[in-house]
């Protein structure tokens, strides 16, 4: 039962625009959220995080929002830039926990 | 950032020997870490809670035995995985809770190691 869904695997951008990146989730305790990005053969990079009493969440180009409601949240990086290349993974963890549990990811390719 | 280090960052060996993979948090203290492990183009799954000086929670179906879990410093977590098989082949990836300071301020999460490819032949 996959409780963390990213039903893109990929998605392609031109440099400049916005990449969102899209996630769902089906347990409604889940009440913090992250953005990791991940190259090949390396560990996930933490990107930005929420908490379910937000429901937008900003830090430079990247944006996180949430809609509790829908459980759904998603991830806005604007400008796109090459160097944003990437699988994108989300995760979620439940109140009173240290536990993540991660999407499939989604691979970005950024172009010129 | 938080820094975590794994060692080694591949490792290849023959089924039926065992593999111990370190993880270290660099620059902070870690009472808790975690092991992941992820198949190829697939997601990121957990193994176990590592916890300094207790024994580790292992997630349901993950074989405690099969896989060593100790945590004896603040700053080390070792995986041992026994008698290994091809089956076990995998990318092990550890990752230490700690707090970073960001534009939006500071932010208390999992650091991820850089990961550990096993190949067993």
């Amino acid at each position: 039962d996959q409780q963390v869904k990213q039903n893109s695997p990929s998605l392609s951008v031109q440099e400049g625009r916005i990449s969102i990146l899209n996630c769902d989730y089906t347990n409604s305790m889940f009440d913090y959220f992250l953005w990791y990005k991940k190259y090949p053969a390396e560990g996930p990079t933490f990107l930005i995080s929420i908490s379910s009493i937000k429901d937008k969440n900003e830090d430079g180009r990247f944006t996180v929002f949430l809609n509790k409601s829908a459980k759904h949240l998603s991830l806005h990086i604007v400008p796109s830039q090459p160097g944003d290349s990437a699988v994108y993974f989300c995760a979620a963890s439940a109140y009173n926990t240290d536990k993540l549990i991660f999407g499939t990811g989604t691979r970005l390719q950024v172009f010129p | 950032g938080a820094v975590v280090s794994q060692h080694p960052s591949w490792v290849i060996c023959k089924s039926g020997t065992s593999v111990k993979i370190e993880c270290r948090s660099l620059d902070f203290q870690a009472t808790t870490m975690f092991w992941y492990r992820q198949f190829p183009k697939q997601s990121l799954m957990l193994m176990a809670t590592s916890n300094e000086g207790s024994k580790a929670t292992y997630e349901q179906g993950v074989e405690k035995d099969k896989f060593l879990i100790n945590h004896a410093s603040l700053t080390l977590s070792t995986l041992t995985v026994t008698s290994a098989h091809p089956e076990d082949s995998s990318f092990y990836i550890c990752s230490a809770r700690g707090t970073t300071q960001g534009l939006a301020g500071s932010t208390d999460t999992q650091y991820f190691g850089p990961g550990t490819r096993l190949t067993v032949l």
